[in-house]
């Protein structure tokens, strides 16, 4: 069981909006740490999508972004495409831990 | 380009060890924090260990720790992953990863993997 939690899956058609939760704890989110979020296509090694919480790496287009709220955190993609159809991960800090953490993963599935 | 490039990945039986390595290119290795990503079989991401650019601060997951030991050479770009005792549970695609910024753990460079199986 992942110290963050996120939703097994997601759906959405294209053009729409979704959003992925992941739900920390006062030892992680809550505390401040920041939160990241990874976008991995099949076969493929982790993309990072967004850094620092709300922070897109060059590259990554405005379409996605991040948020957060006390204890969670959220990654939200508009305008969905089918090239977003993938596994997507959130990672923090836990000081209870001492070390990283990632959430369980979300399976998006474009409509 | 950066590249990070894993081997040392095979088949081994539980209880014994292997040795992980990820050679590093296209960046100022000893400027990073390095980590150490698995993911097992059809399953999530899992962060194994991480060490900053001088190997002051050395932090395990609970799952390994003790078992485990991470290290860099940065006169050779070189990351390291000594694994001992090894058990099923630890069969997983171990990815060599680089830290974006000191301090805020985010992975910005990731190389393809080293397969590691543990089975008799």
């Amino acid at each position: 069981q992942s110290v963050l939690t996120q939703p097994p899956s997601v759906s959405g058609a294209p053009g729409q909006r979704v959003t992925i939760s992941c739900t920390g704890s006062s030892s992680s989110i809550g505390t401040g740490y920041d939160v990241h979020w990874y976008q991995q296509l099949p076969g493929r090694a982790p993309k990072l999508l967004i850094y620092g919480t709300t922070n897109r790496p060059s590259g990554v287009p405005d379409r996605f972004s991040g948020s957060r709220s006390g204890t969670s955190a959220s990654l939200a993609i508009t305008g969905l495409q089918a090239e977003d159809e993938a596994d997507y991960y959130c990672q923090s800090y836990d000081s209870s831990l001492s070390g990283v953490v990632f959430g369980g993963g979300t399976k998006l599935t474009v409509l | 380009e950066v590249q990070l490039v894993e081997s040392g990945g095979v088949l081994v039986q539980p209880g014994r060890s292997l040795r992980l390595s990820c050679a590093a290119s296209g960046f100022t290795f000893d400027d990073y924090a390095m980590h150490w990503v698995r993911q097992a079989p059809g399953k999530g991401l899992e962060w194994v260990s991480g060490i900053s650019w001088n190997s002051g601060t050395i932090p395990y997951a609970d799952s390994v720790k003790g078992r485990f030991t991470i290290s860099r050479d940065n006169a050779k770009n070189s990351l390291y992953l000594q694994m001992n005792s090894l058990r099923a549970e630890d069969t997983a695609l171990y990815f060599c990863a680089k830290e974006a910024l000191a301090g805020n753990w985010a992975i910005d460079y990731w190389g393809q993997g080293t397969l590691v199986t543990v089975s008799s």
